[in-house]
């Protein structure tokens, strides 16, 4: 079974400041890959970054990376130069890779409010 | 990225009515699409898995009577509520993923939210 644990419900951040989200993971799968999805009020999710677990490097897309630190099996979300728009809930999902058709595990998500 | 999109956005229904909501993958091929519900302030609870041309895989304490899916081909998943009642009243949200992927990404359509009266 796996399990993703996101212990922030909440979070406050100052506009332009960098901000990390944490996750936490638990499989005992040996191949996976790790997620993170963005979900405004609107309500749909946007898919932000990923990371497979047999990636050396940490994953980056424009101001996302991820601090992706396998044997403590977290993978934090690093916000950079946060902006207003990135108010929002944010979710970590995992899903084992070649495994057909398993569903992602969410995390419970954590709220990222930025602050002018 | 891929986009999913999902119709209607709102609906609003009476008590004893049904209610089909629509999900298509736009520019690719979804060899599986996911129906998850999400109740306000909480994450995503998964309802069910399809593959094309195949019957879903409802997940524990879904009702597979109450919840249709039909994942009719490769771009159209259809989800149907019969005989709603208030405690439906939810936001449903599909997903679609593709074996073609790089990432093996799963991508989400905007939403359905459903209130029953």
């Amino acid at each position: 079974a796996q399990k993703i644990t996101q212990t922030q419900p909440g979070m406050f951040v100052q506009e332009k400041e960098a901000v990390t989200l944490d996750c936490t993971y638990d499989t005992s799968d040996q191949s996976y890959g790790l997620f993170w999805y963005k979900q405004p009020s609107s309500g749909e999710m946007i898919f932000l970054i990923y990371q497979g677990s047999y990636d050396e490097q940490n994953a980056t897309e424009g101001r996302y990376s991820l601090n992706f630190q396998k044997a403590r099996k977290s993978a934090n979300l690093v916000i950079s130069a946060s902006q207003l728009g990135d108010s929002a809930m944010y979710f970590c999902a995992m899903r084992p890779l070649n495994s057909g058709n398993t569903p992602l595990v969410f995390g419970k998500g954590t709220r990222l409010s930025v602050i002018a | 990225g891929a986009v999913v999109s999902q119709h209607p956005s709102r609906v609003i229904c009476k008590s004893g009515t049904s209610v089909k909501i629509e999900c298509r993958s736009l520019d690719f091929q979804a060899t599986t699409m996911f129906w998850y519900r999400q109740f306000p302030k909480q994450s995503l609870m998964l309802m069910a898995t399809s593959n094309e041309g195949s019957k879903a895989t409802y997940e524990q304490g879904v009702e597979k009577d109450k919840f249709l899916i039909n994942h009719a081909s490769l771009t159209l998943s259809t989800l149907t509520v019969t005989s709603a009642h208030p405690e439906d009243s939810s936001f449903y949200i599909c997903s679609a993923r593709a074996s073609t992927f790089s990432t093996d990404t799963q991508y989400f359509g905007p939403g359905t939210r459903l209130t029953v009266l």
